[in-house]
């Protein structure tokens, strides 16, 4: 297993029910990110870990719990979620949160009904 | 505050054309640009990245310009195939302390065989 991997791919859930989305990287990097991509949006950075520690929270809705708990897991808990949360789900990593390249996985397609 | 347009939000052309891609930006003091593709339902795949000192990266039929003073980028892309097919995202990493990435809403683009 090479780069950024993400599962599930799609997720359909309803608004009481409690999902986590995770995602691994097999890059060796110390940064990582979870993005949501909407349509007709551009992609919002929701959460950056460095050394599994959180570097930074963009405002996102604490019905969305992010949990790091190594370099190379990186989990987004969600409860409660709201019709709009439906999008796709994106993680990626990179050497280190300031300078360098991100790589992306393949993403999680979510909907919540 | 840094804002980000691509330009043409979607393109169709034949097999075999040479096209442009544009990307700007409204704050010239950047540290680096970065284009990525992305396939339909999937994740990002990075393409190119040009740190702000550089004027052009090349990789295989694709080449990204950077004009930093106008606030532009540009990838080209050379003798098109269907398998370019995919919308291509214009990411833009600030100088100084906050170096998030900010980005366009991507050039959808369809190479017909």
């Amino acid at each position: 297993e090479t780069g950024v991997t993400q599962t599930p791919r799609h997720l359909v859930m309803g608004m009481t029910n409690k999902k986590s989305l995770k995602c691994e990287q097999h890059l060796g990097h110390n940064a990582m990110y979870w993005y949501k991509q909407s349509a007709k949006k551009p992609l919002e950075l929701m959460f950056v870990y460095s050394l599994e520690e959180r570097v930074e929270n963009n405002s996102v809705p604490s019905r969305f719990s992010p949990e790091c708990p190594n370099s190379s897991h990186l989990f987004l808990h969600l409860h409660t979620l709201q019709p709009e949360d439906s999008a796709l789900y994106l993680c990626a990593s990179s050497q280190d949160p300031a300078y360098n390249e991100q790589f992306f996985g393949p993403g999680t397609r979510l909907t919540v009904l | 505050k840094q804002e980000v347009t691509q330009i043409p939000a979607a393109l169709s052309v034949p097999e075999g054309e040479n096209l442009v891609l544009n990307c700007s930006f409204t704050d010239s003091a950047i540290y680096n640009l970065q284009w990525f593709r992305q396939d339909p339902g999937k994740g990002l795949t990075s393409l190119l990245l040009i740190q702000s000192s550089q004027r052009e990266q090349t990789s295989g039929r694709l080449n990204a310009s950077l004009d930093k003073s106008s606030g532009r980028s540009t990838l080209y892309i050379a003798a098109s195939q269907p398998g370019d097919s995919a919308t291509y995202l214009c990411a833009v990493r600030n100088a100084g302390n906050n170096r998030k990435l900010i980005w366009g809403l991507g050039t959808s683009l369809a190479v017909n065989p």
